[in-house]
């Protein structure tokens, strides 16, 4: 059973533009929510995280929103650059343990110049 | 600043071969400690996590094992690779009760 799903297994956006990536979650004691960037034969880089007691954080041109109403999160990358070009996890955990931190299976973006 | 570093980054070994891949983190103290698998497909799979010295916990049955013997390093190893264990490993430190894992390099293993 997947608690964390990213039904989109690969996403391509032109430069300049934005890159939208979704993730949605079907366990309601999440209550942390992390994006991870991840380059290929590297390990995966801690990008922007969000608590529930929020809706959006916004880190430079990276936007978390959440809506936890539909236990749906996405990232949102503003403007896109080619270098953003990497595979990106969601991951949640609940009641604060990172013990527990469970990932989605990644969205492939692609930025075209 | 705090440092994770894992090695080897490659690894190629036969079935029935045994394995150690270790991972040590610097510049902090009684981190938590998490072995992760990325398999072709399946997202990153919580293998085995640590709170303590010699405190392992493991999250799924498998043919591999984990060991604590320092604060700050963790041991992932397997006394006979199967085909199955091929995949790449990530360890991974955190604050202990903090909500942001880091991890490290990664290691290819791939069993032949």
């Amino acid at each position: 059973d997947q608690q964390v799903k990213q039904n989109s297994p690969s996403l391509s956006v032109q430069e300049g533009r934005i890159s939208i990536l979704n993730c949605d979650y079907t366990n309601s004691m999440f209550d942390y929510f992390l994006w991870y960037k991840k380059y290929p034969a590297e390990g995966p880089t801690f990008l922007i995280s969000i608590s529930s007691i929020k809706d959006k954080n916004e880190d430079g041109r990276f936007t978390v929103f959440l809506n936890k109403s539909a236990k749906h999160l996405s990232l949102h990358i503003v403007p896109s650059q080619p270098g953003d070009s990497a595979v990106y996890f969601c991951a949640a955990s609940a009641r604060g343990g990172s013990e527990k931190l469970v990932f989605g299976k990644g969205t492939k973006l692609t930025v075209n110049p | 600043s705090q440092t994770i570093h894992q090695w080897p980054a490659t690894l190629v070994q036969p079935v029935g071969s045994p394995l150690s891949l270790e991972c040590t983190v610097e510049g902090t103290s009684n981190p938590n400690l998490y072995w992760y698998r990325q398999a072709a497909g399946r997202g990153l799979q919580l293998l085995f996590y640590s709170v303590g010295i010699g405190q392992i916990s493991s999250e799924v049955p498998q043919n591999l094992s984990a060991s604590r013997p320092q604060d700050r390093q963790f041991i992932l190893s397997s006394k006979k690779l199967l085909l199955s264990d091929s995949g790449f490993y990530l360890c991974a430190w955190s604050v202990a009760g903090g909500n942001t894992i880091y991890f490290g390099e990664g290691s290819w293993l791939t069993v032949v």
